[in-house]
């Protein structure tokens, strides 16, 4: 079973500041990581997909670069309504796993 | 409206049984892979169990395997999971999710990601 594992596990940060989430596979993912945002109460929304693809509808401040092992969620200016917890998900085996969660919270 | 709506979730006792569905609506279900994630109360996600559009490929995680069963009825655009001898570390809310697939004349592949999520059901496994 592949592991993903997320850091740092919390990041207190004020509006308008840079994020830089990591994900970290226990081995080689190529390309195949996804990225998804969950908020209080609601369902994950998938943000990137295959590492640095964004989704219908996601704003360009967030994107995904990194391939392999590490990879790298970074939302370069953040807004109130990105304060969540940030998900990783391997799709090159099975079975499918996610990395155990980011908070972003606000500082 | 693109949506997927679950139900079925309730209380169980441990080793009782409980049968999830999944309803999609506003795209062509038939054209499109489906899964379970579930997140015990706190927790993170945890993938549970995939299933292809024509029901050829069917995976399901090591801690269900045996106990649980997905399927889907392309005709009445519904996914389901059978649920049997629940445990209480079953207990969960249970989400349905869309994976997407692309099809040309040779093959089809599925890409594992998770592009539509439903809102949820909530099964509690409590004596």
């Amino acid at each position: 079973e592949i592991v993903l594992t997320q850091s740092p596990a919390t990041l207190s940060l004020s509006p308008g500041e840079r994020a830089a989430l990591s994900c970290r596979a226990s081995q080689s993912l190529s390309s195949y990581l996804a990225w998804y945002q969950q908020k209080p109460g609601q369902a994950p929304r998938l943000l990137i997909y295959d590492a640095s693809n964004r989704a219908t509808g996601i704003p360009a401040r967030f994107s995904g670069s990194g391939s392999g092992t590490d990879f790298t969620l970074t939302i370069s200016s953040l807004e109130p309504e990105d304060f969540a917890v940030y998900y990783c998900q391997q799709r090159r085996n099975w079975p499918l796993t996610f990395g155990q969660g980011t908070k972003v919270e606000i500082k | 409206e693109v949506q997927l709506v679950e139900s079925g979730g309730g209380l169980v006792k441990p080793g009782g049984s409980l049968r999830l569905s999944c309803s999609a609506s506003g795209f062509t279900f038939s054209s499109y892979s489906m899964n379970w994630v579930r997140q015990a109360p706190g927790k993170g996600l945890e993938w549970v169990s995939s299933i292809s559009s024509s029901s050829s490929y069917i995976y399901h995680a090591d801690s269900v395997k045996g106990r649980f069963t997905i399927s889907r009825d392309n005709a009445k655009n519904s996914l389901y999971l059978q649920m049997n001898s629940l445990r209480a570390e079953d207990t969960a809310v249970y989400y349905c999710a869309r994976s997407p697939e692309e099809k040309t004349v040779a093959s089809t592949a599925v890409y594992w990601f998770f592009d539509l999520w439903g809102r949820g059901t909530l099964v509690t496994v409590s004596s």
